[in-house]
């Protein structure tokens, strides 16, 4: 069974750069879509990003200026970085994996971002 | 991108009520449509995808229907477990984008 979890820093300062990662177990992070989506506190889910396609990125364009989404194989991990911070990226950010046309069948725990000085 | 409405956004009901919730798309699309749950504090549960297909593990009494630009999620007889808030997500094409979330409150 995969299982997936966020680990980073709990706040980050304005203007700084917000970098999470995510560790895959269970599964080899190659193939399927491997997803950050983010949810401030009491507002809708926002899908951030996603890599696929062994090296192929797509980026929610509100987000596409600010946002790199990597991956490294040999740990199985894959990674956010989001620049230039305010306290509108303060959230819980989740990883997840879709499931061959299953959308988001597999996430993380999730983890909350601060963003404070 | 396409955007995700929600009706209603909050919906009170008793235990064994049958509950409708309505997800409706700014453009049409096939069935490239999931619903999750999500409780306080965790991360959302896949219940449907490509619209009416049930995940596995998941009670027969959630079910999902549409396509185009109106799709639906039934909750047949709402049991105490089902009090949560649901999310509908389109996966159609990027960006992927969800619904504003429609919180089921007890009556």
């Amino acid at each position: 069974q995969v299982q997936l979890q966020e680990s980073g820093p709990g706040l980050v300062k304005p203007s700084e750069t917000l970098s999470l990662t995510c560790t895959v177990s269970g599964d080899s992070i190659s193939g399927y879509y491997w997803s950050w989506i983010r949810q401030p506190p009491g507002k809708r889910l926002e899908w951030i990003g996603c890599f696929y396609r062994s090296g192929s990125t797509s980026y929610n364009p509100s987000l596409k200026s600010r946002v790199t989404i990597s991956v490294d194989t040999s740990k199985n991990q894959f990674s956010l970085k989001l620049t230039s911070v305010t306290a509108a990226d303060t959230a819980v950010y989740y990883c997840a994996r879709d499931g061959s046309g299953r959308s988001f069948q597999h996430w993380g725990q999730g983890t909350l971002v601060t963003v404070s000085s | 991108d396409i955007q995700m409405t929600q009706s209603p956004s909050t919906l009170s009901a008793s235990v064994g009520d049958r509950v409708t919730i309505t997800c409706r798309a700014s453009q049409s699309f096939s069935t490239w449509l999931a619903w999750y749950q999500q409780k306080p504090g965790k991360a959302p549960k896949l219940l449907i995808y490509k619209a009416s297909n049930l995940e596995s593990g998941v009670p027969s009494r959630f079910s999902g229907s549409g396509s185009g630009t109106e799709f639906t999620l039934t909750i047949s007889s709402l049991q105490p477990d089902d009090f949560a808030t649901y999310y509908c997500q389109q996966y159609n094409s990027f960006p992927w984008t969800f619904g504003q979330g429609t919180k089921v409150e007890i009556k």
